[in-house]
């Protein structure tokens, strides 16, 4: 069964600009939760989605967003790059919305210039 | 605000060793307590926590919970080089959903 994918792996953009990354999750889950990772912060909860539903959002600004399909691939979008948003964003899946157990993908590092 | 904190931040061992590292939380409405191991990038899940005294064994790794005194500790026995990692630890809890509280994690290092 093949994991959690992400796309693309690394990025370099400019400050400004927007980015999505993409996410696909294991088949068969059907919630996605995106997570930003940073030295200084450490692993922090961005949102979660849950049959094209978001369920649940971590405490960042408005220009972090997101999405889900109905084949529960899942979208983030982070708009007006700022350089602290330079980070590995980690994308993880589950089977239920009630189930704790979440498998991350490898990550996208996205460096802001 | 749910709250993660691990300890010590950094471990160097030698191969052979046994470590121990801890995990306290607080958590309004306590669900589940999760360790995962983070070596270049992904998380791998390594143990899901939510009843107390109860021992979770994989091999060489095993954790266990205490929810009255709020901690966790992941022991690993016999290190190998292979285990050198960032440990995390993460909490959830009932009001919010599937959102994990990660801990800054502890940095193992094992030396041959």
């Amino acid at each position: 069964k093949a994991g959690v994918t992400q796309t693309p792996r690394y990025l370099i953009k400019t400050r400004g600009q927007q980015v999505t990354l993409s996410c696909s999750p294991i088949s068969g889950h059907r919630s996605v939760s995106w997570y930003q990772q940073t030295p200084g912060q450490g692993l922090q909860f961005l949102f979660e989605y849950f049959s094209e539903t978001q369920r649940n959002k971590g405490n960042f600004p408005g220009r972090f967003s997101g999405r889900q399909f109905s084949n529960s691939r899942s979208e983030m979008n982070v708009s007006t790059l700022e350089l602290g948003d330079s980070a590995l964003y980690l994308c993880a899946s589950r089977y239920l919305s009630t189930s704790n157990e979440q498998f991350f993908g490898p990550g996208t590092r996205l460096t802001v210039l | 605000e749910d709250k993660v904190v691990q300890s010590p931040l950094s471990l160097v061992v030698h191969e052979g060793d046994t470590v121990t590292l801890n995990c306290s939380y607080e958590v309004t409405n306590f669900r589940s307590l999760l360790w995962y191991k983070q070596e270049k990038k992904a998380p791998t899940f390594l143990f899901m926590l939510t009843s107390s005294g109860i021992e979770k064994k994989s091999g060489r790794l095993s954790s266990i919970l205490d929810k009255k005194e709020l901690f966790s500790i992941l022991n690993i026995t016999a290190t190998q080089t292979g285990d050198s990692a960032v440990y995390l630890c993460a909490v959830s809890n009932n009001n919010a959903g599937n959102m994990l509280t990660f801990g800054g994690g502890t940095r193992l290092m094992v030396k041959p």
